[in-house]
């Protein structure tokens, strides 16, 4: 089975950018979260996605905003960059009713 | 949300040495997972124990669910056990999300 991919695995911007992170979510899994990692810091939660809708909602803006795909890949969306929003991106896959939580690499994101 | 707090926040141990790493939680949980990050950034799920006790080769686990922490054990530690060890819980009433501690860094020299 494959594990989830995320893309691309490093990017540098400017501040006031937009960004695209990607994910493609473990093969049986319907379910997709998104995390950010500061640096020395442990994951926070942004969002969730289940069956193409936001399922639950971090402490972050509206600025970052997702999508889920019918094939259960997902984006998600980062408008007006700011320096703070540096971080390890991390996408997870689950299936629902079950506890186990696949992630991936990560986007390493750079805001200039 | 749910607060948590793992300790020590550093670790650096002789090969062969066994550690205890701990993680205290602020409320009651359904879900309690334990990671560790790898140097290319991937969280690998250790176990799924909201309660109870696992042992998984040399690395073992206890949550004592009624009094709100978890323990991971390592034993014989080896150079590849080095990293970041990140407790994570879900709370009932708190939808579909993690809520990560701020990890142990665990050095293991030769």
């Amino acid at each position: 089975e494959t594990g989830v991919t995320q893309s691309p695995t490093h990017l540098i911007k400017t501040r006031g950018q937009q960004v695209t992170l990607r994910c493609s979510s473990q093969s049986g899994h319907n379910t997709v979260s998104w995390y950010q990692q500061a640096l020395g810091q442990g994951p926070q939660f942004i969002f969730q996605y289940y069956r193409e809708e936001e399922n639950g909602r971090g402490n972050f803006p509206p600025r970052f905003s997702g999508l889920q795909f019918p094939n259960y890949s997902s984006e998600l969306n980062v408008n007006a960059l700011e320096l703070d929003d540096s971080a390890l991106y991390l996408c997870a896959s689950s299936q629902t009713g079950t506890y186990g939580y696949t992630f991936g690499s990560g986007t390493r994101l750079t805001v200039v | 949300g749910i607060q948590v707090e793992q300790s020590p926040p550093d670790l650096i141990l002789q090969e062969g040495a066994n550690s205890t790493l701990r993680c205290n939680f602020s409320d009651s949980v359904n879900n309690l997972q334990w990671f560790h990050q790898n140097p290319w950034g991937q969280l690998i799920n250790l176990f799924y124990i909201p309660s109870g006790t696992k042992q998984n080769g040399r690395l073992s686990a206890t949550t004592v669910a009624t009094e709100r922490y978890s323990l991971l054990y390592i034993s014989s530690s080896q150079t590849t056990d080095s990293g970041v060890y990140f407790c994570a819980v879900e709370g009932g009433g708190t939808g579909n999300q993690f809520y990560f501690g701020t990890g142990t860094s665990l050095t293991v020299i030769p």
